[in-house]
């Protein structure tokens, strides 16, 4: 398994400005996602963070705003810009072991937008 | 395209009854499936997995059935228990090796 923190677990933020959640595993990891889940909903893809080059998002889903970051193997970190409160969502980091495995999943960030 | 869904949102249950979550997939190409258990203000968590070469797995107390001809997913709970009470997730890894997720189930236990 792999135990995933993520900070902060909850925010409240006002429209228009950026939020940066970050995501520490406590051991090397092949491959690290990043969910949203809306409220009462199941989780959708945002993008796979990629370990020195750009993330690779999802239909939908853009680097101008949710840029993301991941400088190492146990490491990432997704911003939220420009918010609005159809951004208010929990927001999951996810890594995998390897191929073929099952994805571990961190507690998520609540973001609620004013 | 790719799909993962449930059939039912919501599934009342007595306590110690029997509990039957069902998922539908469209993709024929995937080979592997995840059933994920989440309670309230928690991540998901891995309950149990089952790969396209076999029909049935079972752990403690859970069991997946797979069904590659209709494309079926189930997670058979037994003996439901209070701490069950969440929702359920079943997911489907894809050729990319990403995790997608379906709809989700809310199993409520009654007393």
């Amino acid at each position: 398994s792999a135990v995933i923190s993520q900070k902060p677990s909850r925010d409240i933020c006002q429209r228009g400005t950026s939020l940066t959640i970050q995501c520490q595993v406590d051991s090397q990891v092949t491959m690290m996602f990043w969910y949203r889940q809306q409220p009462g909903q199941s989780l959708t893809l945002i993008a796979t963070a990629n370990q020195g080059s750009e993330a690779t998002y999802e239909s939908g889903f853009v680097i101008d705003k949710f840029p993301i970051s991941r400088p190492n193997l146990t490491f990432s970190t997704l911003t939220v810009s420009n918010m609005s409160p159809e951004d208010s969502s929990i927001y999951l980091c996810s890594v995998k072991k390897g191929r073929g495995t099952e994805a571990f999943f961190g507690q998520g960030t609540r973001l609620t937008v004013v | 395209g790719e799909s993962v869904g449930l059939h039912l949102p919501t599934l009342s249950v007595q306590e110690g009854d029997n509990s039957i979550i069902n998922c539908a997939y469209s993709n024929s190409a995937s080979d592997y499936f995840i059933w994920y258990k989440q309670e309230s203000g928690k991540g998901p968590q891995f309950i149990i997995d089952i790969r396209s070469n076999m029909d049935k797995r079972q752990g403690q107390r859970v069991t997946v059935l797979l069904n590659k001809t209709v494309k079926h997913l189930s997670l058979q709970i037994a003996a439901t228990q209070p701490g069950d009470s969440a929702v359920y997730f079943c997911a489907e890894n894809n050729r990319d090796d990403k995790i997608i997720f379906g709809k989700g189930t809310r199993l409520h236990i009654l007393p």
